[in-house]
This record gives C-alpha cells, sequence and structure tokens, in this order.
C-alpha cells in the first residue's frame, strides 16, 4: 500500500533553513503530486501548498511565496520541502501527504506521511 | 476559502451520536470537500472525501452530507478510538484550506 516516510526531527536557529524529505513507496510515485501541511503546537492544519511529481510545477499558499521552495526527484520517490528564513512561529510538525488531484479533477489527501517536528529556537 | 468548525470541542460518551458542522465562507462544490481524524500523537488520515464519499476501511458509523456551504460529518455511535480531532478540508479552490477542527472528548 501506498506510504510516505519523512526525515527525522531538525533543530534550527532563526534565520536559517530547513529541508524536510518525504519519501513515497508502494504506489507509481510519478502518478500523483504532493501537498505539505504543518502544524504549529496544538494548534490546527495548515495547507502550505502542493507541487506536480508529472511536471514540477508548484502551488503555494501566499504566505509562503519566496519563502518555500517544494521539488521532487522521481528516480528515488522523494519530495522536499525547503523553508528558508526561519521564525520561532515556523516551529511546527511539517506533514507532507499524496495529492491525489489529476489534471482535471482536485482530490483529497491521502495518505500522510508521519510527520517532521522543525523546531526554531536561539 | 474559511471553513469554520463547530462546535470546537464535542463532549460525549461512548455510543452516543456526534455531528459536526463546518460551514465555508463561500459555496464549494461538494465533490471538494474532504473530512479528516487525527487521533493524539498521529499524522490525519482522511474519512470522507467528497462530502458523502467513505475512504477505504472506513467503518460505516462515520458518514457525511451536505451541499453549498454547509457540511456534516456524523458519527452514529462512537467508539473509545474515536475520540480525536476532526478537520474539514476544501480542496477544489487554492488555498486548498482546513477548518480550525473540533474535537471529540469523553
Amino acid at each position: 500500500q501506498a506510504q510516505l516516510e519523512q526525515s527525522g526531527p531538525a533543530v534550527k536557529k532563526p534565520g536559517a533553513s530547513v529541508k524536510v524529505s518525504c519519501r513515497a513507496s508502494g504506489y507509481s510515485f510519478f502518478t500523483f503530486g504532493i501537498t505539505w501541511v504543518r502544524q504549529a503546537p496544538g494548534q490546527g492544519l495548515e495547507w502550505m501548498g502542493s507541487i506536480s511529481v508529472f511536471n514540477g510545477k508548484t502551488d503555494l499558499a501566499q504566505k509562503f511565496q519566496g519563502r518555500v521552495t517544494m521539488t521532487t526527484d522521481t528516480p528515488t520517490s522523494t519530495a522536499y520541502m525547503e523553508l528558508r528564513s526561519l521564525r520561532s512561529d515556523d516551529t511546527a510538525v511539517y506533514y507532507c501527504a499524496r495529492d491525489l488531484s489529476t489534471m482535471v479533477s482536485p482530490n483529497w489527501l491521502d495518505p500522510w506521511g508521519q510527520g517532521t517536528r522543525v523546531t526554531v529556537s536561539s | 476559502i474559511v471553513l469554520t468548525q463547530s462546535p470546537g470541542t464535542l463532549s460525549l460518551s461512548p455510543g452516543e451520536r456526534a455531528t459536526l458542522s463546518c460551514r465555508a465562507s463561500q459555496s464549494i462544490s461538494s465533490t471538494h470537500l474532504a473530512w479528516y481524524q487525527q487521533r493524539p500523537g498521529q499524522a490525519p488520515r482522511v474519512l470522507i472525501y467528497g462530502a458523502s464519499n467513505r475512504a477505504t476501511g472506513i467503518p460505516d458509523r462515520f458518514s457525511g452530507s451536505g451541499s453549498g456551504t454547509d457540511f456534516t460529518l456524523t458519527i452514529s455511535r462512537l467508539e473509545p478510538e474515536d475520540f480525536a480531532v476532526y478537520y474539514c478540508q476544501q480542496y477544489g479552490t487554492s488555498p486548498k484550506t482546513f477548518g480550525q477542527g473540533t474535537k471529540v472528548e469523553i
């Protein structure tokens, strides 16, 4: 079955960058996109954006434009999300999820990775 | 599109019925509304997509309904493992926003 395995926790200083990886298995990586969602401590889910593995096109939430880069590496079936200029309010668990959207139909997220905790602290 | 979930917290007992609401700030297609469950310390998982379709492996005590701006998730008889936080998401329009969540607690 489809699974997403994320990289381990990271502790970063303000102003630094973090790159989270998400390795897919159990399905054809090329077929679907990857969406990134974050969750601050005790808070709800925040949609960050998505990337099409097919053509590399990204769709980012406005607040992350200019600070987030999403990429994929098809030979290793791995997606990456890099967040730059980290601030304390970027402290959160970052999730990747398979985006079942197609060229003609937007769809839901399934499955999700286990999450990567990123802590930003001086 | 802003999704507003209510109530914020629902206090119920096992065996009771839970009714969760998700209201959108503008009309959305019912085919573009999903519900997710997040248990403590776990990643979310999809329960319902297209407003009323149960995802693979989801028990039939979970059901979704609604259209336009008002959507509902119903859990007919709460089991101990159902006490969790539930999120709705619209995925038809970017940004593909989530509601703020409803916590179902004992």
